[in-house]
């Protein structure tokens, strides 16, 4: 079975200060898909990336980067200069290929501080 | 491109009576829908998986004659909590899948909010 490990639940930071949320999987398959979801206070899901398992290359999308480590299983997503914009749930999540369910983590909750 | 939409997005009712919620794929064909429940400060919970003109697949422990879900077109699924008690309350989420597998990508409605009284 699959599964993933938000181990912070909440993490307060003062704006413009980076933040990093760590995600840690499990899984017997080679090929997976990770992704990072934002959900607001409004409550919807905001996509933010997918990877799959053999594309281990860092990806930057402005603020937002993540770092993909096979090794230790983890996909980790850093938010640099936080706002106050950022204050969210984060949620990590793993699919097996040719599968669509998902597996998610329980979420980081990041409260930005202004 | 890929958007989904959830009709009710909040719904009170009295405990002992149903409520349908609807999930729609408005430009896209959705060869699957999954429901998702979540509670307060907690993970999304995956419900059930349900495929176009097919019976949905419930994952272990959610009740199927608690929780009618019903996949009539590509566009359209729909979860009928039936009977709902305070217990039901929750935030229901649906999201939908192209039918890429090699994709793996969900589109997610805005949920809708249940309270029961």
């Amino acid at each position: 079975a699959q599964k993933v490990t938000q181990a912070q639940t909440e993490i307060s930071v003062v704006e413009k200060e980076d933040v990093t949320l760590d995600c840690v999987y499990e899984t017997r398959d080679t090929t997976y898909y990770l992704f990072w979801y934002k959900q607001p206070p409004s409550g919807e899901l905001v996509f933010l990336i997918r990877r799959n398992s053999f594309d281990e290359q860092n990806e930057i999308s402005g603020r937002y980067s993540w770092n993909f480590q096979k090794s230790t299983s983890s996909f980790n997503f850093t938010i640099t200069a936080s706002q106050v914009v950022d204050s969210a749930v984060y949620f990590c999540a793993l699919s097996l290929y040719g599968n669509n369910r998902l597996a998610f983590g329980k979420g980081n909750q990041v409260v930005v501080i202004p | 491109g890929a958007v989904v939409s959830q009709h009710p997005s909040w719904v009170i009712c009295k405990s002992g009576t149903s409520v349908k919620i609807e999930c729609r794929s408005l430009d896209f064909q959705a060869t699957t829908m999954f429901w998702y429940r979540q509670f307060p400060k907690q993970s999304l919970m995956l419900m059930a998986t349900s495929n176009e003109g097919s019976k949905a697949t419930y994952e272990q422990g959610v009740e199927k004659d608690k929780f009618l879900i019903n996949h009539a077109s590509l566009t359209l699924s729909t979860l009928t909590v039936t009977s709902a008690h305070p217990e039901d309350s929750s935030f229901y989420i649906c999201s939908a899948s192209r039918g890429s597998p090699d994709h793996n990508e969900q589109f997610f409605g805005p949920g809708t909010r249940l309270t029961v009284l």
